[in-house]
């Protein structure tokens, strides 16, 4: 079974500062899509950035950026000139290609906070 | 920009009512989901559903729940008699094609008394 880690339950940021949230996932499948949800306070999920596992770009989403590292099964966010709005609960996901697979796993979040 | 929307946004029950929770998909979309996410727990899969069917459930998906999509726009989560552990935020999905992103509504809370 597929199962997706966020190791820090909480991290906080400066406004303006990098900050860098971790996920790994252990996966048998080779070909897979990888997500980053943000929930703000008003619970609702959003996507951030996506990532297909056959790509070796890594991808870019304004001031949001991933580090996909396929051989270690690891896929972190980055977030560049944090913003006070980018305080929310962010999920790291995944989903495998392929098949008569749909549904996304999640990790158990991590919460950023954002500091003026 | 299309998006997907839920109604109620909070919906309180007695334990043992019936509840239905209904989803707006964006209008060009196939697929359907729905997830819940218990209160400072991780988001967990319940069921999808495509072309009038459900194509996948978890375990969570039991006799209890059902979904439907009544007419050309709406999909329902139905909760047949609640019970106090149904107590969640409950997300609907939806999704060009199998492969494409799935995007989310903003939730319906849950809480049974």
């Amino acid at each position: 079974a597929q199962t997706v880690t966020q190791s820090q339950p909480e991290m906080s940021v400066q406004e303006a500062e990098t900050v860098t949230l971790s996920c790994t996932y252990d996966t048998s499948e080779s070909d897979y899509y990888l997500f980053w949800y943000k929930q703000p306070p008003s619970r609702q999920m959003i996507l951030v950035i996506r990532q297909e596992a056959y790509k070796q770009q890594n991808a870019t989403e304004n001031r949001f950026s991933v580090n996909f590292q396929k051989a270690a099964k690891s896929f972190s966010l980055k977030i560049s000139d944090s913003q006070l709005g980018d305080a929310a609960m962010y999920f790291c996901a995944y989903r495998p290609m392929g098949g008569s697979n749909y549904k996304l796993t999640f990790g158990k979040g991590t919460l950023l906070t954002v500091n003026p | 920009e299309p998006e997907v929307t839920q109604t109620p946004s909070h919906q309180v029950t007695q334990m043992g009512q019936e509840v239905i929770l209904r989803c707006v998909p964006i209008s060009n979309h196939l697929y359907f989901y729905w997830y819940r996410q218990i209160l400072g727990q991780k988001v967990e899969f319940l069921v999808s559903f495509y072309n009038n069917e459900i194509s996948e459930k978890s375990e969570i998906f039991d006799d209890q729940f059902s979904v439907e999509r009544p007419d050309g726009s709406n999909f329902t989560l139905k909760i047949r008699s609640t019970k106090l552990e149904d107590s969640a935020m409950y997300f609907c999905a939806s999704s060009e094609g199998i492969q494409e992103t799935q995007y989310f509504g903003p939730g319906t809370r849950l809480l049974v008394l």
